[in-house]
C-alpha cells in the first residue's frame, strides 16, 4: 500500500523558473514530513522538513507547504538552478527518533539551462 | 560536516552466500537504520536499532537478515544466504535522539548473481 505518493515521476523546468513537486499521503498518523534530494550513486540528502502543526517552512530557495486537510504537501524551488537536477523524495514519519521514514517513489527534476 | 559512511560501495556475491554490509553512523547519533532501494522502486525501511537492540523491523527483514553494532562505531547488516531478489542499494542512516531527520550514507550496491 502506498502511504506516500508522488504521482509525477518526472518534471522539467527552465532555469530561473519555479519548480513545484507534489506529494500526497494517506496515513493520518504522520506528523512530520521531509524532503530528500538524491543524485545518482549517492544516498538521499535531507533537504527540508515540516511539522504537521505548521503549513509552511522556508529555507532559502526551498519552501515546503502542507495542506493537512487535503493530506497534500508540495516543495517549491525558486529560482530553479541546473544543480537542482536530481530525484526528490517525499518522506513521512509517525514520530521522532527511531521511527521509520515512509518514502514516496520520487520525482526526477530536470532543470534546463 | 559529519556524515554516514558505508563500505563497500559495491558488492557482488553469488546466490546463497553470506554478505556483511558495513556502516559508520554519525558519532553522536543514537538511532541507526537500514533501508534498501530495489532499482526503479522506492526506498524501503528494513530495520531500526537503538541501545544495542532492534527497535522495529519491516516484513522484508526476515530471518535471513541480522544487524549488529560490534563496536562503538560500526553498524552492520548481514544477509545470511543471499537471493537474487536481494539485489538492491542498501542505505544506512542515523539520527539523534528525539528528532525526525535521518541522515543517509552513500549506499552499498549489492548484486546477487
Amino acid at each position: 500500500d502506498q502511504q506516500v505518493k508522488q504521482n509525477s515521476p518526472s518534471l522539467s523546468v527552465q532555469e530561473g523558473r519555479i519548480s513545484i513537486l507534489n506529494c500526497d499521503y494517506t496515513n493520518s498518523m504522520f506528523d512530520y514530513f521531509l524532503w530528500y534530494k538524491k543524485y545518482p550513486a549517492e544516498g538521499p540528502t535531507f533537504l527540508i522538513s515540516i511539522s504537521s502543526i505548521k503549513d509552511k517552512n522556508e529555507d532559502g530557495r526551498f519552501t515546503v507547504f502542507l495542506n493537512k486537510s487535503a493530506k497534500h504537501l508540495s516543495l517549491h524551488i525558486v529560482p530553479s538552478q541546473p544543480g537542482d537536477s536530481a530525484v526528490y523524495f517525499c518522506a513521512a514519519s509517525e514520530g521522532p527518533g527511531n521511527t521509520p521514514l515512509v518514502f514516496g517513489k520520487g520525482t526526477r527534476l530536470s532543470v534546463i539551462a | 560536516e559529519p556524515e554516514v559512511t558505508q563500505t563497500p560501495s559495491h558488492q557482488v556475491t553469488q546466490m546463497g552466500q553470506e554478505v556483511i554490509l558495513r556502516c559508520v553512523p554519525i558519532s553522536n547519533h543514537l538511532y541507526f537504520y537500514w533501508y534498501r532501494q530495489i532499482l526503479g522502486q522506492k526506498v524501503e525501511f528494513l530495520v531500526s536499532f537503538y541501545n544495542n537492540e532492534i527497535s522495529e523491523k519491516s516484513e522484508i527483514f526476515d530471518d535471513q537478515f541480522s544487524v549488529e553494532r560490534p563496536d562503538g562505531s560500526n553498524f552492520t547488516l548481514k544477509i545470511r544466504s543471499t537471493k537474487l531478489e536481494d539485489s538492491a542499494m542498501y542505505f544506512c542512516a542515523s539520527s539523534e535522539m528525539d528528532t525526525y531527520e535521518q541522515y543517509f550514507g552513500p549506499g552499498t550496491r549489492l548484486t546477487v548473481t
